[in-house]
């Protein structure tokens, strides 16, 4: 079954930036879209569609992609982005599927 | 405001049947496909399946197609997500979702609370 691939986690200092990757063969042809998990919390929609961002995201949070691989880009990261990031996707017949998550450190 | 209210935590016994609800409000919850979203303990998100509640249309992610059933009650905009013999592994928090679409994509937009089922032998 399709899948797509993100780090387990990543780490940086506050004000640094931070970039998640999530990779998949049908990137190329199907949009990303990225969710933010805080502890114990509903995943939020931070990205859709590669590199829009929803009314209410702060503008610190972008997106975009490359060939397989879609980045999220939070500049100047704070200590309330921390949390889990899953990458969303579609495989080529449409089929969705969530990457396997990256918790983000700012510490 | 979109909202998604979610029924209470569950704790249950292996075998048992069981159903969770998923109340819309603020939109019109006929025009709106509504996901479930499964994320076991310590684990991540899974998508198990979609259901459309003007007709009860549904769509199953082929990892629990045969495991769960989705069904709709449109007079009182809610959704469900039923078992009918729990098993251990089912323990986990459900979400449902809704699925907002324009002309180029779709993506759940708005999240209910959250439902923790607990099954235990």
């Amino acid at each position: 079954s399709y899948e797509v691939t993100q780090p387990p986690s990543v780490s940086v200092s506050p004000g640094q930036t931070a970039r998640i990757t999530c990779s998949g063969d049908a990137l190329p042809k199907k949009y990303a879209f990225w969710y933010q998990q805080k502890s114990g919390q509903a995943p939020v929609l931070v990205i859709y569609e590669d590199k829009k961002r929803p009314s209410g995201i702060p503008e610190r949070f972008s997106g975009s992609t490359s060939g397989t691989m879609a980045t999220l880009t939070i500049s100047g990261a704070q200590v309330e982005d921390e949390g889990d990031y899953y990458c969303f996707s579609t495989d080529s017949r449409g089929n969705p599927v969530f990457g396997g998550g990256t918790k983000l450190t700012v510490l | 405001e979109v909202q998604l209210v979610q029924s209470g935590a569950e704790v249950k016994k292996t075998g048992e049947s069981l159903k969770i609800s998923c109340k819309g409000s603020g939109f019109r919850f006929t025009f709106y496909w509504i996901g479930w979203v499964r994320q076991m303990p310590g684990k991540g998100l899974e998508w198990m399946g979609i259901i459309y509640p003007s007709d009860s249309d549904t769509k199953y992610s082929p990892s629990f197609e045969g495991q769960v059933t989705f069904s709709a009650d449109r007079s009182i905009s809610t959704a469900y997500l039923h078992w009918s013999s729990l098993k251990a592994s089912d323990t986990a928090m459900y979400y449902c979702a809704r699925l907002f679409c324009t002309n180029s994509s779709c993506s759940y937009d708005s999240w209910g609370q959250g439902t923790l089922v607990t099954v235990s032998s």
